[in-house]
């Protein structure tokens, strides 16, 4: 079976540029959650997406978005991109089934690695 | 709010000797509770999770923990490391909500070295 989808898995961006990064998740899945991984830190909460709806944000500015699409698929974009926002952006899936959300661990994908110069 | 506090940025050992990587969280509430692996330019690998099960929890690949609620404690052991053990390892609670919400809330990490 496949597992979670990224693409690309690099991306160079100039400062003030815009970038939109897809996910794929597992098949049957139908939460999305984004996380951005800073060089040497811990993975941070951006959205999670579930049945098209955001569930939760994270303390994100505005400048980061995201939308889930009927196949279940995702896009994460940011706008007016800062040298900040270089990281590894990582999206997880997992079946996400209502209450029960939190027996449903996420499954990650190898992420796409940005840098903004 | 839930947060997790990894004790040791590196930790380095000889292969065939045992692995600890210690953790501590503060929750709320009854925590879920996992450890994820990330190898080098590799995204997140699931080790194990606890659920308020069992209090020692098995995973994948010789690694177990032990959730202790008297030391909010979830240390990760090994009896014994390989040299493809190296790497990155997070202790993670999650903030679960109805709804579908599921929050991982990550430590900063632990560096596991594996010397021969």
């Amino acid at each position: 079976d496949a597992g979670v989808t990224q693409s690309p898995t690099h991306l160079i961006k100039t400062r003030g540029q815009q970038v939109t990064l897809r996910c794929s998740p597992i098949s049957g899945h139908k939460s999305v959650s984004w996380y951005q991984q800073v060089l040497g830190q811990g993975p941070q909460f951006i959205f999670q997406y579930y049945e098209k709806e955001e569930r939760g944000r994270g303390n994100f500015p505005d400048r980061f978005s995201a939308r889930q699409f009927p196949n279940y698929s995702s896009e994460l974009n940011v706008n007016a991109l800062l040298l900040g926002d270089s990281a590894l952006y990582l999206c997880a899936s997992s079946l996400g089934t209502g209450s029960y959300s939190y027996n449903s661990p996420l499954h990650f994908g190898n992420g796409t690695r940005l840098t903004v110069t | 709010a839930q947060s997790v506090t990894q004790l040791d940025s590196h930790v380095s050992v000889s292969e065939g000797t045992p692995v600890l990587l210690r953790c501590n969280y503060s929750s709320s509430y009854s925590p879920s509770l996992f450890w994820y692996v990330q190898h080098p330019n590799k995204g997140l690998q699931l080790l194990l999770k606890y659920t308020s099960a069992a209090t020692l929890v098995k995973g994948i690949n010789g690694f177990e923990a032990e959730f202790k609620k008297s030391e909010t404690s979830f240390h990760l052991t090994k009896p014994s490391a390989h040299m493809s053990d190296a790497a990155e390892y997070f202790c993670v609670v999650s903030d679960s909500r109805t709804g579908g919400y599921n929050k991982l809330i990550f430590g900063a990490g632990t560096r596991l070295a594996v010397h021969p």
